[in-house]
């Protein structure tokens, strides 16, 4: 059972356009939301977190959006460069859980020059 | 400094080989994880060790083998594996049970043939 659905799978923007990725989760009991970035070959690096007591969260040209109602979340890069292209995953956790992370399927990024 | 740190980096085994991946991390955290990641697909928890003892294992098969010599050692025994298993191994850390910042390494790249 996929607790936490990504989308989409892949998506191509031009520089400078705004990607936004989507996730929505089914478990309420999930209190913690980061979004991993990762690049081939390389181990993902948290980019940006969220709890579910704030509806946004900025990081420099990363924003997170929160829906607690709806129980989606989703990620905007603003002001997107080539160097943005990796996969981005989302993930949830609960706080009594040990830190177990449970990941989205993940989204394949290209920004085009 | 937010870094965990894996060896080796690639890693080609035979399935009757024995061989152990190596993480550490000089953050003072106190929980720590092995996660499994296939090819396009998000990373899987196997273990996690909070406290220098096991506090989650994730259904993972015995010839899997995680071990935790102190707080900032995590190793992962491998023996009699299968070409199934070949896959990026991640460690990651966190400051504690409860607290779900966690910080992945770099990765060791397994084949197994």
């Amino acid at each position: 059972q996929q607790q936490v659905k990504q989308s989409p799978q892949s998506l191509i923007v031009q520089k400078g356009g705004i990607p936004i990725i989507n996730c929505a989760y089914e478990n309420t009991a999930f209190d913690y939301f980061p979004w991993y970035q990762q690049f081939p070959g390389k181990g993902p690096a948290l980019l940006i977190a969220i709890r579910p007591d704030v509806s946004e969260k900025k990081e420099g040209r990363f924003t997170i959006s929160f829906n607690k109602s709806a129980k989606q979340f989703s990620l905007h890069i603003m002001d997107s460069q080539p160097g943005d292209s990796a996969t981005y995953f989302c993930a949830a956790s609960k706080n009594n859980q040990g830190g177990k992370l449970i990941f989205g399927q993940g989204t394949e990024l290209s920004v085009k020059p | 400094d937010t870094e965990v740190t894996q060896t080796p980096k690639h890693l080609v085994m035979g399935m009757t080989n024995k061989k152990s991946l190596k993480c550490e991390q000089h953050m003072g955290h106190r929980a720590m994880y092995w996660y499994k990641q296939k090819a396009k697909k998000p990373p899987e928890l196997m273990f996690v060790y909070s406290y220098e003892k096991l506090s989650i294992n994730e259904s993972v098969p015995s010839r899997f083998s995680p071990e935790c010599p102190n707080s900032s050692l995590l190793n992962l025994h491998l023996h009699a594996l299968q070409p199934e298993d070949s896959a990026l191994y991640l460690c990651a850390s966190s400051q504690g049970q409860g607290f779900s910042e966690a910080f992945f390494g770099q990765g060791t790249r397994l084949t197994v043939v």
